[in-house]
């Protein structure tokens, strides 16, 4: 199976600034690699697929860049509902992996 | 509105059985793939098993392959989970979790609709 690494695992950030979170497959995955985000006590929601395309509802302030095994989720400006924790994912094959996630919290 | 509502959970001694359950609705729930996907507490995403939109194929993690059985009901929009032999590391939330509509299993595509959850504790 694919590993997928997380990077940092917590990063601390001030409202209004802007986030970078770091994402590594362990081999190629294409372009296969999603995000989603996690609230306390909620469950995950899709923010990024196809590694840089938005879902449904999701706010032009998320950016995903990355292709092969480096990606990168970017928050521009940041607002107190975007502090939670960030998985990636790969699917280009079975099973898909998570990375371990990192938690966003307010500086 | 896609809604996915799981249920089935709770307190089970290791070595013994629960099926979940999840209903769909909102949606063609014929037409789509599902997921059952876990989180244990305090941790990480870990995917547990997939199911076509027919009921094939399947495919199962290697933490419950053999254990886990992962089975739908079209006709009932629900999807299930049988789990037998359970262990204390399968503690967590399940979820249950919707692929996009009328593709395959061959074909890349992330998770997309996810449910509430359902905890299950295994404990003696």
């Amino acid at each position: 199976e694919i590993v997928m690494t997380q990077s940092p695992a917590t990063l601390s950030v001030s409202p209004g600034e802007r986030a970078t979170l770091s994402c590594r497959a362990g081999q190629t995955v294409s372009i296969n690699l999603a995000w989603y985000q996690q609230k306390p006590g909620q469950a995950p929601r899709l923010l990024i697929y196809g590694a840089s395309t938005r879902a449904t509802g999701i706010p032009a302030r998320f950016s995903g860049t990355g292709s092969g095994t480096d990606f990168t989720l970017t928050i521009s400006s940041l607002q107190s509902d975007d502090f939670a924790v960030y998985y990636c994912q790969h699917y280009k094959n079975w099973p898909p992996t998570f990375g371990q996630g990192t938690r966003l919290e307010i500086k | 509105e896609v809604q996915l509502v799981e249920s089935g959970g709770g307190l089970v001694q290791p070595g013994g059985s629960l099926r979940l359950s999840c209903a769909a609705s909102g949606f063609t729930f014929s037409s789509y793939e599902m997921n059952w996907v876990r989180q244990a507490p305090g941790k990480g995403l870990e995917w547990v098993s997939y199911i076509g939109p027919s009921g094939g194929p399947v495919f199962y993690a290697d933490a419950v392959k053999g254990r886990f059985t992962i089975s739908r009901d079209n006709a009932k929009n629900s999807l299930y989970l049988q789990m037998n032999s359970l262990r204390v590391e399968d503690t967590a939330v399940y979820y249950c979790v919707s692929r996009p509509p009328n593709t395959s299993w061959n074909v890349p595509q992330p998770l997309d609709y996810w449910g509430q959850g359902t905890l299950v504790a295994v404990s003696s």
